[in-house]
């Protein structure tokens, strides 16, 4: 059974310095991950999605790697604004699986001070 | 805009008392998933459609139930909601063309569900 866990479970940084996130899986063999920000009380924003294949993607100031071999992924932020604040989850979805279920990570709440 | 809706946003029912949680989309998407997020935790799927086939997860209790009545809409049935039950219930949708082939999911801003 796939586990995915996220580390710290909450982050706080001045405005400015660069957010990492830390997402680590079970089982390598994903057809995808996902990283995605939720605010308070509301619903998830998908950020990013790297297939399987890739390494990276990159999306503004958002830059994510995955590892597959090594079961890991991090989200980096370039120059945090208080606008990030909000807690990350990363979720992966198993290879060849009917209707792309998603295992998601507990998720990293990040606090970025002005 | 294209988007995925949830009504309500909260909602408020009785132990023991039926309850309807509503998602519809303008994505056109094939597939419709529902999760269930309890307090700082992740989100649980609970079932979703692709197309018209229903897929239940098997610790999914029995107490849930979903209907699609067409692409655009899937309902959420929970028959005799229980303390427990109380969480943020998600819809999300995905296009799916082949089902061996994965994509971004889109995620409504939830209900959220309290049980009296």
């Amino acid at each position: 059974k796939q586990e995915v866990t996220q580390i710290p479970a909450a982050l706080s940084v001045p405005e400015g310095e660069n957010l990492v996130l830390n997402c680590s899986f079970t089982d390598s063999a994903i057809y995808n991950l996902q990283w995605f920000r939720q605010d308070p009380g509301k619903g998830l924003t998908s950020l990013l999605l790297i297939q399987s294949s890739q390494r990276e993607q990159t999306s503004g100031r958002l830059n994510a790697s995955l590892d597959k071999s090594s079961g890991r992924s991090t989200l980096y932020i370039a120059a945090s604004q208080p606008g990030d604040s909000a807690t990350y989850l990363c979720a992966v979805s198993p290879f060849k699986a009917a209707g792309n279920k998603l295992t998601f990570g507990g998720g990293t709440r990040v606090l970025v001070k002005p | 805009d294209a988007m995925v809706i949830q009504n309500p946003r909260y909602q408020v029912t009785q132990f023991g008392k039926p309850v309807t949680l509503s998602c519809s989309q303008t994505l056109n998407h094939n597939v419709m998933y529902w999760y269930q997020q309890k307090s700082s935790q992740a989100p649980k799927l609970l079932f979703h459609y692709y197309d018209k086939d229903f897929n239940n997860e098997a610790d999914t209790p029995d107490n849930f139930q979903s209907r699609r009545p067409n692409t655009s809409f899937c309902f959420l049935d929970i028959r005799s909601p229980g303390l427990g039950d109380a969480a943020m219930y998600l819809c999300a949708t995905s296009i799916i063309p082949r089902k061996t082939y994965t994509d971004t999911q889109y995620f409504g801003p939830g209900t959220r569900l309290t049980v009296l």
